[in-house]
């Protein structure tokens, strides 16, 4: 089946750093790529979706500039979050989507992110 | 998107048979009904979809009424390593519609 590698699997980074995020299908084009968020006991967040090439689309109350997402080929996204603060720590989790119905929604295994 | 409602934990044992329903009273004619487990500290993993009536795989079965209101799903003799949040999703797959999580059930599979 589908599969979507994420790596890192976990990071550790200082306060003000930036964290690069990717996210990999790797025998599949993902035409469009999600990104959530996932805080402990809870459930995943929406932050926003990209397609290839094109701008992506945040959900409200994402900031932007300070999560950017390139989605430059239709095997690759990347989530960097700039300038990190410790309530940026989270699980970050992306997901693809190939160009068939029948591909579905597939979940990379997710970052674990820990701002100190 | 429609929304779902889950209850937010069930219990069980070992070898027993599972059933989460899941509640979607909006749910549109394009709309498929998907479920996914999810592990701690991992992404959210597939367990089956459906559109009407009954599927079943594998792992599970998937019930969905006439008026598709409401879906169940079924996991038969479940184990300890069934124990995780299972998640009831409704959206159109074939359009660009984005999966909206909701809480989830919380199924905890006890000895």
């Amino acid at each position: 089946g589908a599969v979507v590698s994420q790596h890192p699997s976990r990071v550790i980074c200082k306060s003000g750093t930036s964290v690069k995020i990717e996210c990999r299908s790797l025998d599949f084009q993902a035409t469009t790529m999600f990104w959530y968020r996932q805080f402990p006991k809870q459930s995943l967040m929406l932050m926003a979706t990209s397609n290839e090439g094109s701008k992506a689309t945040y959900e409200q109350g994402v900031e932007k500039d300070k999560f950017l997402i390139n989605h430059a080929s239709l095997t690759l996204s990347t989530l960097t979050v700039t300038s990190a603060h410790p309530e940026d720590s989270s699980f970050y989790i992306c997901s693809a989507r190939g160009d068939r119905a029948q591909d579905g929604y597939t979940f990379g295994s997710g970052t674990r992110l820990t701002v100190v | 998107l429609a929304k779902t409602t889950q209850p937010i934990s069930m219990d069980s044992y070992e070898g027993q048979e599972v059933n989460i329903t899941c509640s979607h009273n909006n749910i549109a004619t394009n709309d498929y009904i998907t479920w996914y487990q999810q592990f701690p500290s991992q992404g959210p993993r597939f367990i089956i979809q459906g559109y009407k009536t009954k599927v079943t795989n594998e792992v599970a079965s998937l019930f969905i009424p006439a008026d598709r209101k409401s879906s169940t799903l079924s996991l038969p003799r479940v184990s300890l390593s069934d124990t995780a949040v299972y998640y009831c999703l409704v959206g159109d797959i074939r359009g660009y519609s984005t999966l909206t999580f909701g809480k989830g059930t919380m199924l905890l599979v006890s000895p």
